[in-house]
């Protein structure tokens, strides 16, 4: 079974770049995605494609590929980007999660 | 505004039945697939189901034979059948759009337990 595999925590200052990194096989072949969770509320798309960015989501959210690895960053970090971050992608017709991480920014 | 509103979670006992509901709205629903993504708090989520749009179903190995997913496409609504019910299914369940899982309800709580 495919695995993605994420830091647990990141933390930054506000105005500081952040970076997540994601890694599994299944990347060398298939697209990433990204996604924001906030406590109660619904998770969001950040990140498509490895690298494309859904209309309404903010210029300082970015996504970049390597390999094995994706990376999502944030240019800027402030302190309302505080949140749980998942990477996910789909080998086949399931699709397979991170086990997130949770920026801190403070 | 695309929206999915999940309901029908609640507390059951091991081996009982749950039925989620998923009402969609904002899109043309009968053009997704559908998707069913659960979460234990604290941890990443995992992939549960999927309906196509001709109604064909797959299921990850964790459920099948247990849950049975469906849509009523004049409803604009999926449906998850939960029988045989486990502690280890005990999660928030979300509803998630097709196209990349692009877009998540607020999901419903399911507890099993005794």
């Amino acid at each position: 079974s495919y695995e993605l595999t994420q830091p647990s925590s990141v933390s930054v200052s506000p105005g500081q770049t952040a970076k997540i990194t994601c890694s599994g096989d299944v990347l060398a072949k298939k697209y990433a995605r990204w996604f924001q969770q906030k406590p109660g509320q619904a998770p969001v798309l950040l990140i498509y494609k490895d690298t494309e960015r859904p209309s309404g989501i903010p210029e300082r959210f970015s996504g970049s590929s390597s390999g094995t690895t994706v990376t999502l960053t944030i240019s800027g970090a402030q302190v309302e980007d505080e949140a749980d971050y998942y990477c996910y992608s789909a080998p086949d017709i399931q699709w397979v999660f991170g086990g997130g991480t949770k920026l801190t920014v403070l | 505004e695309v929206q999915l509103v999940e309901s029908g979670g609640g507390l059951v006992h091991p081996g009982g039945s749950l039925r989620l509901s998923c009402a969609a709205s904002g899109f043309t629903f009968s053009s997704h697939d559908m998707h069913w993504v659960r979460q234990v708090t604290g941890k990443g989520p995992e992939w549960v189901s999927v309906i196509g749009t001709a109604g064909d179903t797959y299921y990850a190995d964790s459920v099948k034979g247990r849950f049975t997913l469906s849509r009523e496409n004049a409803k604009n609504s999926v449906y998850l059948q939960m029988n045989s019910l486990r502690a280890g299914d005990t999660a928030v369940y979300y509803c998630v759009r097709g196209n990349g899982l692009d877009v998540w309800g607020q999901g419903t709580t399911v507890i099993v337990s005794s």
